[in-house]
């Protein structure tokens, strides 16, 4: 079974700060890596992904994988209260036909 | 305008029926998923299917059946067999190896 380990929260921080939201993988063959932002009562929305290859820096967001630790990061620098929602890392581990494994989300918290 | 359409967005199954869910992606994606989402929790694959007339069982098949006799459509029905069908069923789809994007989401309840 493919694990996707992350810390259900709730994550609390201030507007303007620094959230950090963390995902373990169970599966070292595991290729790309997505995260989702999913608005309570609404379907999740696709924010970053990357490969086993590198990060990616896309506006205030930022993926970091840690390929040796099985753990990729998400960042999200000067955090608004609209960030304010849940969520879900995704893995594709190798030879699954495309399929994702999901973990069961963070719920974030921006206050003013 | 090009996007994944499902519904309804609200339904209500009665004991011992059997409803369909309705999936249709205009964005000539080949694969497509069927996923189920319980309060507080992460997504559950149902069913996915790569290509037209083809489809695998994903982690919690039991109690639901699929057919993908169309490129765009991927119907899924909860059949009877499902006892706890109340949940968020969400259909996605992709191109190669892009990412998965979801549509807007059936809410499933019991009366």
């Amino acid at each position: 079974q493919k694990e996707v380990e992350q810390n259900s929260g709730p994550l609390s921080v201030p507007e303007g700060a620094i959230a950090s939201l963390n995902c373990t993988y169970s599966d070292r063959g595991s290729q790309s890596f997505f995260w989702y932002r999913q608005y309570s009562g609404k379907s999740p929305e696709l924010i970053m992904f990357i490969y086993s290859n590198g990060d990616k820096e896309d506006g205030r967001f930022t993926a970091q994988l840690n390929k040796a630790s099985q753990y990729v990061s998400l960042l999200i620098r000067d955090s608004q209260p609209s960030d304010s929602a849940t969520y879900l890392c995704a893995v594709k581990p190798q030879g699954t036909l495309g399929r994702l494994y999901f973990g069961r989300g963070t719920q974030l918290t921006v206050w003013p | 305008d090009g996007g994944i359409t499902q519904s309804p967005k609200y339904l209500f199954r009665k004991e011992g029926q059997n409803v369909t869910l309705s999936c249709e992606q205009n964005l000539n994606h080949d694969a497509m998923y069927w996923y189920r989402q319980d309060p507080g929790q992460g997504l559950r694959l149902i069913y996915y299917s790569q290509i037209v007339n083809d489809f695998q069982k994903g982690d919690i098949a039991e109690g639901y059946s699929v057919s993908r006799e169309k490129k765009e459509s991927f119907p899924l029905t909860v059949t009877s067999a499902q006892k706890n069908p109340t949940a968020f069923y969400l259909c996605a789809s992709k191109d190669g190896d892009q990412p998965q994007h979801f549509g807007d989401g059936t809410r499933l309840s019991i009366l």
